[in-house]
């Protein structure tokens, strides 16, 4: 089974700072016959399901903002959300789904400083 | 709209058994793969299973390999997560998705005697 590690467990920054969100899988996430990735990043709120915010590692979804990004390919993936705002407190999950079991990372607080 | 609407959640002993649904709407059922992720309360999100548009395939995380099954009625647009010798690891809220992009609220299953 391939493992997804992320990094860190939480975070606390200022409003408008940067956030960096590391994903680690034990195994390629590449599938080379399409030359994607499998690595999607999710947002979960209190109380909510998670919501998609990037698919295929870098595609964003449909409305979710441009503040928002993801980069990365084989097994180190990242989330970055260039400028925090108040409404992005969450907790930030990646999940590979080339090979099933489809294994999320351990999630990732994100917090106002 | 698309809609996915949980139910059959609750309070089962420890080694009892409990059947969870999915109920379906706004969308082709049968074209889309299917799948069960929990939360345990105050934790990340565990993939559990996947089940094919047509039924014919499906996978397990190893931790309820053995234990749950998965399964669709395509008549009835209905998702199923057949659990039996439930432990109080299981408890969980119980969400079911497909595409990536559209979960459930969930249902949530308590494992306690």
């Amino acid at each position: 089974d391939i493992v997804v590690i992320q990094s860190p467990e939480s975070l606390a920054v200022s409003l408008g700072e940067r956030v960096t969100i590391n994903c680690k899988s034990s195994q390629s996430a590449l599938y080379s016959f399409n030359n994607k990735n499998y690595l999607a990043w999710y947002q979960q709120k209190p109380g909510q399901p998670p919501k998609l915010l990037i698919y295929w590692a870098s595609s964003r979804e449909s409305g979710v903002p441009d503040r928002f990004s993801g980069s990365g390919s084989g097994t180190d993936f990242t989330l970055t959300i260039s400028s925090l705002q108040a409404e992005d407190v969450a907790v930030y999950y990646c999940q590979q789904y080339l090979t099933p079991p489809f294994t999320f990372g351990g999630g990732t607080k994100v917090e106002i400083k | 709209e698309v809609q996915l609407l949980e139910s059959g959640g609750g309070l089962v002993q420890p080694g009892g058994s409990l059947k969870i649904s999915c109920a379906a709407s706004g969308f082709t059922f049968s074209s889309y793969a299917m799948s069960w992720v929990r939360q345990a309360p105050g934790k990340g999100l565990e993939w559990l299973s996947v089940i094919s548009g047509s039924g014919g395939s499906t996978h397990y995380a190893d931790s309820v390999k053995g234990r749950f099954t998965i399964s669709r009625d395509t008549s009835k647009n209905t998702l199923y997560l057949q659990m039996n010798s439930l432990r109080g690891e299981d408890t969980a809220i119980y969400y079911c998705s497909f595409d990536m992009r559209h979960w459930g609220q969930g249902t949530f299953v308590t494992v306690s005697s």
